[in-house]
């Protein structure tokens, strides 16, 4: 399969914990992004990768999350200390070099219990 | 601030109708728009990308227009089936930064 691949598929993990998920791109998309979905809304923008370099992230995003994209190519997003409000889906898309059209995994579903 | 808007939030139509999901946005300078199927529980499927330099695109039963003047697009779904039934999302892409701007979506649900 060469779409865009999320790990796992579903994390519940009680409160105060750290979670870690991963991201691999469609093969040559340089351009990575990850959002967070809660049930019946749209998804909210997180963070943005052009090759490694982080070049946007959501004023939303607490200092309790971080991403990071080594040598371009797979992502991780940690979460430390989780809350209830985190629970979520969280979607990784990419996009080729030259184009901004985004293809998205099938997305982690965060449970906090 | 840049919005995006779909109205409605859910919409019930009997098969082999065609039917018209809207979308509008604040500010008219787009980079692009594209519209994406969600499935319950799962990501989200590109359908339909169209630059800002378009009008409209066409894949299959679907097509997509582009009004930037007027801050709208609409999804055209032509002879709906029970199959396409799922949450349709559009989302905004402004040339003052990276991220897509989400509309709530337009869950579609189609009667056999």
């Amino acid at each position: 399969d060469t779409g865009v691949s999320q790990n796992p598929r579903h994390k519940i993990t009680k409160r105060g914990q750290n979670v870690t998920f991963r991201c691999d791109p469609i093969s040559e998309h340089n351009r990575l992004y990850w959002y967070r979905q809660t049930l019946g809304q749209g998804p909210e923008f997180l963070t943005y990768f052009q090759n490694e370099a982080q070049l946007e992230k959501s004023r939303l995003l607490s200092d309790r999350f971080s991403a990071e994209r080594p040598k371009g190519s797979f992502s991780t997003l940690e979460i430390q200390r989780t809350e209830q409000g985190d629970s979520a889906m969280y979607l990784c898309a990419s996009s080729p070099s030259g184009s901004f059209e985004a293809f998205f995994g099938q997305g982690t579903r965060l449970t906090v219990v | 601030k840049q919005e995006v808007t779909q109205i409605p939030a859910a919409l019930s139509v009997p098969e082999g109708e065609n039917l018209v999901l809207n979308c509008s946005f604040t500010d008219s300078a787009i980079y692009n728009l594209q519209w994406f199927r969600q499935d319950p529980g799962k990501g989200l499927t590109s359908l339909l990308l169209i630059q800002s330099s378009q009008r409209e695109q066409t894949s299959g039963r679907l097509n997509a227009s582009l009004d930037k003047s007027s801050g709208r697009s609409t999804l055209y779904i032509a002879a709906s089936q029970p199959g396409d039934s799922a949450t349709y999302l559009c989302a905004v892409r402004w040339h003052s930064n990276y991220q897509l701007i989400w509309g709530a979506g337009t869950k579609l649900i189609i009667k056999p």
